[in-house]
């Protein structure tokens, strides 16, 4: 079965530190892996993905996310920190072929950036 | 409108009555998801739609719980008897095909009193 682990319920940060926010999948096919925000009271907003090609994908907002396959993981980064970026942070996993394709979710990490 | 439409935005309902909710995907979009969110929660996985394919219900957390596409666009949930537990904001979700992002609307949010 598919699922999405986001190990931190919390990160802590403060303005202008970089920031990861962790995840790792297990699937058994080749995933396709997402990031999701949402913002308070407001509906989730797509923020990057990883399809096929450079592990190192680039999404909005200045966030980029790593895919590395040996290591089962789809880690959120940002070189530094806004106090706007505070919010929940959602990964998600399709399987992909051979797995079937349904849209998984993580748990979700909440994001708060500091003065 | 361009985006995923929910409607209603906030439901109260008596415990014990049927509610419908109902989702308006993006035009075109071939997939369609339901997601339940419960206060501080992260998504719980209710049921998927693709194309003309069977529905995958295998979310759904009781047999109150049904959900129909009509026409491969507009969608409907349905919970019959509803339970204080199934107070939650209910998200619906599209995508133009398989295995890419998908697109969400604002949510209903059901309170069950």
């Amino acid at each position: 079965a598919q699922s999405v682990a986001q190990p931190e319920d919390q990160v802590n940060v403060a303005e202008g530190n970089p920031l990861t926010v962790k995840c790792t999948y297990s699937v058994s096919g080749n995933p396709y892996l997402f990031w999701y925000v949402q913002y308070p009271n407001r509906g989730l907003q797509f923020l990057l993905k990883y399809i096929t090609g450079d592990n190192l994908v680039k999404g909005s907002y200045g966030f980029e996310a790593e895919f590395n396959k040996s290591q089962t993981s789809f880690h959120l980064k940002k070189p530094s920190a806004l106090v706007s970026d505070s919010a929940l942070y959602f990964c998600a996993v399709i399987p992909g072929w051979g797995g079937g394709n349904k849209l998984t979710f993580g748990t979700g990490t909440q994001l708060k950036v500091e003065l | 409108g361009a985006g995923v439409s929910q409607s209603p935005s906030n439901k109260v309902t008596e415990k014990g009555k049927d509610v419908e909710l109902r989702c308006d995907p993006i035009s075109g979009h071939t997939a369609l998801y339901w997601y339940r969110q419960s206060l501080g929660q992260g998504l719980e996985f209710l049921i998927y739609f693709q194309g003309n394919s069977a529905p995958d219900k295998s979310g759904l957390p009781s047999d109150r719980f049904s959900a129909e596409r009509t026409g491969g666009s507009v969608s409907t949930l349905t919970i019959q008897r509803t339970q204080q537990e199934d107070s939650a904001v209910y998200l619906c979700a599209s995508s133009p095909f398989m295995n890419t992002e998908a697109f969400f609307g604002q949510g209903t949010r059901l309170t069950v009193v």
